[in-house]
This record gives C-alpha cells, structure tokens and sequence, in this order.
C-alpha cells in the first residue's frame, strides 16, 4: 500500500512562473519529509527537508510546505528555472525507522 | 570519492542468471541502504546495514535476494535466477544523518 502519494505524474511550468509539485501521505507517524531531485542517469539528490514539528521550510527559490491535517506536503518553486527540469521524489520517514518511503515522482518541466 | 559509487551502470542478464551489484559509500558513512526502483514508481526500500550488521531485510521480495556488508564500507547486493520482474533500477545510499546520499544507480535488465 502506497503510504507517499504523488499525484501528478507531471507537470509543464513557463519559466519564471512559480512550480508547485503536491505530495499525499498517509501515516500519520511520519516525523521527517524530504523532496529529492533526479536526473536522468543520475540517483536522486537532496533537495529540501521539512520536519513534521513545522509548517514551513524555505531554501532559496525552494520553500517546503507541510499540513499535517491535511496529510499534505508542497514543494514550491519560484521563480522556476530551465534547469529545475527533473522529477522531484518526496519521500517520508518515521521517527525510529530506518526506511524511506517515496512517491511515484512528479517529472517537471520548465519551458524556455 | 566524493559521493557514493555503483557498478555496473548498466547490467543486462538471461533470465536464471545470477548478479552481483557493487555499492562504494561515502567514506565514514556508517549506514548503507538499497533500494529498487521500477519503471514509473519511486524507490523502494530492500535492505539496511548499519556497518556491517544487516539490520533490516524485510523489503527483499525474495530468498533470490541477498545482500552483504562484509567490513562494513563496500556492500554487494546479489540476485539469484533472476527474473523478468527484477529488471530494474537499483539504488544504492549511504548517511550518517536523517540525509541520504544516493547513488547512480545499477540498471538491470533481465532478458
């Protein structure tokens, strides 16, 4: 059973536009949530991290957003880049597991 | 090196063949994870070490499944007869913290 959902599998943003990429969970243990970036050929690389004792995150042009009621985590992009172009992973863990849980990914593309 | 290592890249294997994947983490990192990620899903967990100690297998699907962390640095994850369904892509972690440093990644495609 599917713990992190993402439902988009993708999304097509006008560079410059803000990008929001959507992320769904299930448990409501998870403690940790993470957003990864991959390339193509490439493992998937950090990104942004929110902790489930806050509401918000934000690094540069990249600002986690975390609804624990809602079960719902964002990802936002502003302004996006051609070279965000990638599939973005969030991904959620508990407090004393050892295991990841990822979505299915969101593959974002920021048109020129 | 700097980040962690996989080989092969690629791997292509007869059905019924066994493979050896290689995984070099970062250097220091005492937790060592892998991972399969099949076409249009995300990763899933298989196993964990914490040096050389396995301290979780529970998601390898199969007794074809076998991973090892013998000096607790370099691991090896080793698949037995394998089958269509193992044709995928298989990622290797390494941490000292909640942060996980992957890999490239092993594609294996079984024929």
């Amino acid at each position: 059973d599917q713990q992190v959902k993402q439902n988009s599998p993708s999304l097509s943003v006008q560079e410059g536009r803000i990008s929001i990429l959507n992320c769904d969970y299930t448990n409501s243990m998870f403690d940790y949530f993470l957003w990864y970036k991959k390339y193509p050929a490439e493992g998937p690389t950090f990104l942004i991290s929110i902790s489930s004792i806050k509401d918000k995150n934000e690094d540069g042009r990249f600002t986690v957003f975390l609804n624990k009621s809602a079960k719902h985590l964002s990802l936002h992009i502003v302004p996006s880049q051609p070279g965000d172009s990638a599939v973005y992973f969030c991904a959620a863990e508990l407090e004393f597991g050892n295991q990841f849980y990822f979505g299915t990914g969101t593959s974002l593309t920021v048109i020129p | 090196g700097a980040g962690v290592s996989q080989s092969p890249r690629y791997k292509v294997a007869k059905r019924g063949q066994d493979v050896a994947l290689r995984c070099d983490p970062i250097s220091g990192h005492v937790s060592l994870f892998w991972y399969q990620q099949a076409l249009g899903q995300g990763p899933e967990f298989l196993t964990y070490f914490q040096n050389e100690a396995q301290l979780d297998k529970s998601g390898l699907p199969s007794d074809r499944f076998f991973a090892e962390r013998p000096e607790g640095s370099v691991s090896t994850l080793k698949i037995q007869r394998t089958q269509q369904e193992d044709s995928a892509v298989y990622l290797c972690a390494s941490s000292s913290s909640p942060l996980r440093f992957f890999g490239p990644g092993t594609r294996l495609t079984v024929l």
